[in-house]
């Protein structure tokens, strides 16, 4: 069936270093993919989706390519802030329901 | 964005008590609603998903009659953990639908920290 791998965590960077989370996906089909984002004590967000091939999703300074040769969805930022610290769940749908990676738990120290 | 509200947030109950989590939508109406279970270190894993007023539909492997999920209305539904085990302690997530769900109307609740002694 259709599943997401992702890095596994913790990723530890200092402030306005550059973030690559990595992400792959299977399926069968051609699936959206997304990031969601879990800040503490809080509920997942959306934090950006790309529908098809060589869409880029972009929110917050955070950005994704979906990228179907290499069946990826790597998430980057090129400058973290301590407010990033949160987890990161890449994800496909399956559907109406989400499929989700294990989440990478993201630590930007001062 | 759209707010839902799950708690209790962390409940601790004994083998064999039955524990209520409640997924409520607090300025939208649901019509579908998914639950969610994750372990440590794992994946987000669908349970089931249920739609207001029928029978909620479960993923291969999820006991029905273990994992009760009642949607009663637009705004609330609930899953109740009966005759919990140890091996049910985990973290449970809801997430709800606006209108005609695409993947962006989808909204998290906080989730449940369950742990069973």
């Amino acid at each position: 069936g259709d599943s997401v791998t992702q890095m596994e965590g913790p990723v530890t960077l200092s402030e306005e270093a550059f973030l690559t989370i990595n992400c792959t996906y299977t399926a069968t089909g051609y699936p959206s993919l997304f990031w969601y984002v879990q800040y503490p004590g809080e509920g997942l967000q959306l934090l950006l989706k790309a529908t098809k091939a060589d869409d880029k999703g972009s929110n917050k300074g955070f950005e994704a390519t979906y990228r179907k040769e290499t069946t990826s969805f790597h998430l980057e930022k090129g400058s973290v802030q301590v407010s990033d610290s949160a987890v990161y769940f890449c994800a496909s749908n399956s559907g109406y329901a989400l499929n989700f990676g294990k989440g990478t738990s993201l630590l930007v120290t001062p | 964005g759209a707010v839902v509200s799950q708690h209790p947030s962390r409940v601790i109950c004994k083998s064999g008590t039955s524990v209520k989590i409640e997924c409520r939508s607090l300025d939208f109406q649901a019509t579908t609603m998914f639950w969610y279970r994750q372990f440590p270190k794992q994946s987000l894993m669908l349970m089931a998903t249920s739609n207001e007023g029928s029978k909620a539909t479960y993923e291969q492997g999820v006991e029905k009659d273990k994992f009760l999920i009642n949607h009663a209305s637009l705004t609330l539904s609930t899953l109740t953990v009966t005759s919990a085990h140890p091996e049910d302690s985990s973290f449970y997530i809801c997430s709800a639908a606006q209108g005609i769900a695409t993947n962006e109307k989808l909204f998290f609740g906080s989730g449940t920290q369950l742990s069973v002694l």
